[in-house]
């Protein structure tokens, strides 16, 4: 069983389009987020829910819309996409919030914006 | 705010050679730390962390990590190298006043030669 999948793991899409990226874990974890990891390799934090409330909200575009409808969920809605948004989005849970908390990722959904 | 320093984007050592990936950080408060591995096209799993109990961390995979307050360091080894050990390293941080998040460092790709 994968503890925390993503979907989909490829995503090529025109400029100017509507993407989502789903992510799922069966870990019980209480808090999920979103990091993004460009094209060398520097893994940045967008987002992370506790219980499905928004704790971290990093300094990024609000085309970026992440929702979370229970807490092993959490989706990331992109609108109007640009080509500066071409990365690897990770989406990753931890236990609880606290600072020690290991955090698990996902496998990673690669997007490509032509 | 806290912030790490992975010093050299690329290590390349021989296969059964000592591994040494090193990682400086900076923080206000009392630090947590983190070694994160991501195999090509994988999400980064956990390698070791450093919550303030012991100064020397032992990890997966044979590596381990030092903390050294004196000299802001959490440098990740291993004693002899393998060809499976080919991967990009993360070092961490966590434990600001703020909260919540963790920061990254850069990466260091360690390669292995045969």
């Amino acid at each position: 069983d994968t503890a925390v999948s993503q979907t989909p793991k490829y995503l090529v899409t025109q400029m100017g389009n509507d993407k989502s990226i789903k992510c799922e874990q069966n870990l019980g974890h209480d808090t999920m987020y979103w990091y993004k990891q460009d094209s060398k390799k520097f893994l940045k934090i967008m987002f992370s829910y506790n219980n499905k409330e928004l704790i971290i909200n990093e300094t990024v575009p609000n085309r970026f819309s992440p929702k979370s409808p229970d807490k092993a969920h959490l989706n990331l809605h992109i609108n109007s996409l640009e080509l500066g948004d071409s990365a690897v989005y990770f989406c990753a849970s931890s236990q609880g919030s606290a600072s020690t908390d290991t955090q698990y990722f996902g496998p990673g959904t690669r997007l490509t914006v032509l | 705010a806290q912030s790490v320093t992975q010093l050299g984007s690329h290590v390349s050592v021989s296969e059964g050679a000592l591994v040494l990936l090193r990682c400086n950080y900076s923080s206000s408060v009392p630090p947590y730390l983190f070694w994160y591995v991501q195999y090509p096209n994988q999400g980064l799993q956990l390698l070791l962390k450093y919550t303030s109990a012991a100064t020397l961390v032992k990890g997966i995979n044979g590596f381990e990590a030092e903390f050294k307050k004196s000299e802001t360091s959490f440098h990740l080894t291993k004693p002899s190298a393998h060809m499976s050990d080919a991967a990009e390293y993360f070092c961490a941080v966590s434990g600001d006043t703020g909260g919540f998040k963790t920061i990254f460092g850069a990466g260091t790709r360690l390669f292995v030669k045969a």
